[in-house]
């Protein structure tokens, strides 16, 4: 079982849409975790952290279930724009680890 | 923006040459990683250190070594560069409150 997973996708959703990606991780002492986005042939990039109590950004909220032990971003009001790959990261002390990512098509 | 940078971002070469790419971070941080991925793939973590003289094999096994002589300059070689090394090598480092990763913007890598 790999230690953070995510389903590929793709995801293909209209304009306007609300679109919502889970990721699951294995290791209960997992410390933080975060939401990237990875533009085609381009470097990840910081999308948002996820913390216990939940987190908005905009358009984007980011959850965290530990009893469960996944992690979701909801994103509202899809745009064109949005469309990329969006992967999951999850820290212990120092190690990273990345999930597979989700892609996303939002469609006009 | 993040102060991380790679060199070549793209270089072509033939078979057997010693290649080396070069990553460079400007905001001290002690953590530091190489990351390769194929187009469309997921993220494979090839080296890390987490400071000075500090270097460790991650998760996919690779060809390729890497040093950390000085805390902002993290480079990876390749002795022997082979067609089975073609791809994207990303460079990150780590910050120490926050966690975040910054990356570069990459070493596309063609191997003929």
């Amino acid at each position: 079982r790999k230690e953070v997973e995510q389903d590929p996708g793709p995801f293909n959703v209209p304009e306007g849409a609300t679109v919502a990606f889970n990721c699951t991780y294995s290791n209960s002492a997992s410390q933080s975790f975060f939401w990237y986005r990875q533009d085609c042939r381009k470097e990840p990039k910081l999308l948002m952290s996820v913390y216990s109590s939940g987190n908005e950004d905009g358009r984007f909220t980011a959850q965290l279930n530990r009893a469960s032990q996944y992690i979701s971003l909801l994103i509202r009001d899809s745009k064109l724009s949005d469309s990329a790959t969006y992967l999951c990261v999850v820290n212990i002390d120092q190690k990273v680890t990345f999930g597979t990512g989700t892609k996303l098509q939002v469609i006009p | 923006e993040a102060d991380i940078y790679q060199t070549p971002r793209y270089l072509v070469i033939g078979t057997g040459k010693k290649i080396t790419l070069e990553c460079s971070q400007t905001m001290g941080h002690d953590k530091m990683y190489w990351y390769q991925q194929d187009p469309g793939m997921e993220l494979h973590l090839i080296h890390y250190s987490y400071g000075v003289n500090s270097t460790e094999k991650g998760d996919l096994s690779s060809e390729s070594t890497v040093s950390r002589i000085r805390t902002e300059h993290f480079p990876l070689t390749l002795e022997s560069a082979r067609p089975s090394h073609t791809s994207q090598y990303l460079c990150a480092s780590r910050g120490p409150t926050t966690g975040e990763l910054f990356f570069g913007e990459g070493s596309r890598l063609t191997v003929l």
